[in-house]
């Protein structure tokens, strides 16, 4: 099956400064790469996804760029804010066969003012 | 309206107890999913049900039992819980389940203790 690992689980940062999380992904057949922002006691957000005919997804602050040769995606968020503190996923959904997303572990953002 | 709801938000049930869980959408997803998630840790899939037939069953123990009455509801079943099933439960749903795919949206979830 598919398996993200995502980098870091921590990541502390101090406000305007520019955040960049990583995830690699095992399966060749995953197309399909969104990015959820989850703040304590809440939902998880989807805040922007990349589809794997695509390279580089850019929106405002935040933008995703996938390496298919290398099977990684990355989340980069510039120009950071304290309300960018959370819980942050990625996750990979597979077309080949049973349709099953699987998720990163999570990185802490933490964006100091 | 581009919201998926749950009910209820809190619950607290007794290892005896039976209780359910209910989801609903009206985005006309054909794609629903349950998800239980722990602290500090990513969603785990349980369920997906694609046009109202369970589709996949991430091996779940039984006593989770859900149900699809309908494109728009999902619900999940609860029975003879043991103390570790505590935690946050997921509702999501989807445009399609199979092959295409689109962006998921959560439902804000049931938090669930059992006692």
């Amino acid at each position: 099956g598919e398996n993200v690992e995502q980098h870091p689980s921590t990541l502390s940062v101090q406000e305007g400064d520019s955040a960049v999380i990583k995830c690699t992904y095992s399966d060749s057949a995953s197309n399909y790469f969104p990015w959820y922002k989850q703040e304590l006691g809440k939902r998880p957000q989807l805040i922007i996804d990349i589809r794997s005919n695509v390279g580089e997804k850019k929106d405002q602050r935040i933008a995703v760029t996938l390496n298919k040769t290398a099977k990684h995606f990355s989340l980069h968020i510039t120009e950071t804010q304290p309300e960018d503190s959370a819980v942050y996923f990625c996750a990979a959904f597979s077309s080949g066969g049973s349709y099953i997303p699987t998720f990163g572990r999570g990185t802490s953002l933490i964006v100091h003012p | 309206d581009t919201e998926v709801t749950q009910t209820p938000k809190h619950l607290v049930m007794g290892m005896t107890n039976k209780k359910s869980l209910k989801c609903e959408q009206h985005m006309g997803h054909r794609a629903m999913y349950w998800y239980k998630q722990k602290a500090k840790k990513p969603p785990e899939l349980m369920f997906v049900y694609s046009y109202e037939k369970l589709s996949i069953n991430e091996s779940v123990p039984s006593r989770f039992s859900p149900e699809c009455p309908n494109s728009s509801l999902l619900n999940l079943h609860l029975h003879a819980l043991q103390p570790e099933d505590s935690a946050l439960y997921l509702c999501a749903s989807s445009q399609e389940g199979t092959r295409l795919t689109y962006e998921q949206y959560f439902g804000p979830g049931t938090r669930l203790t059992v006692t």
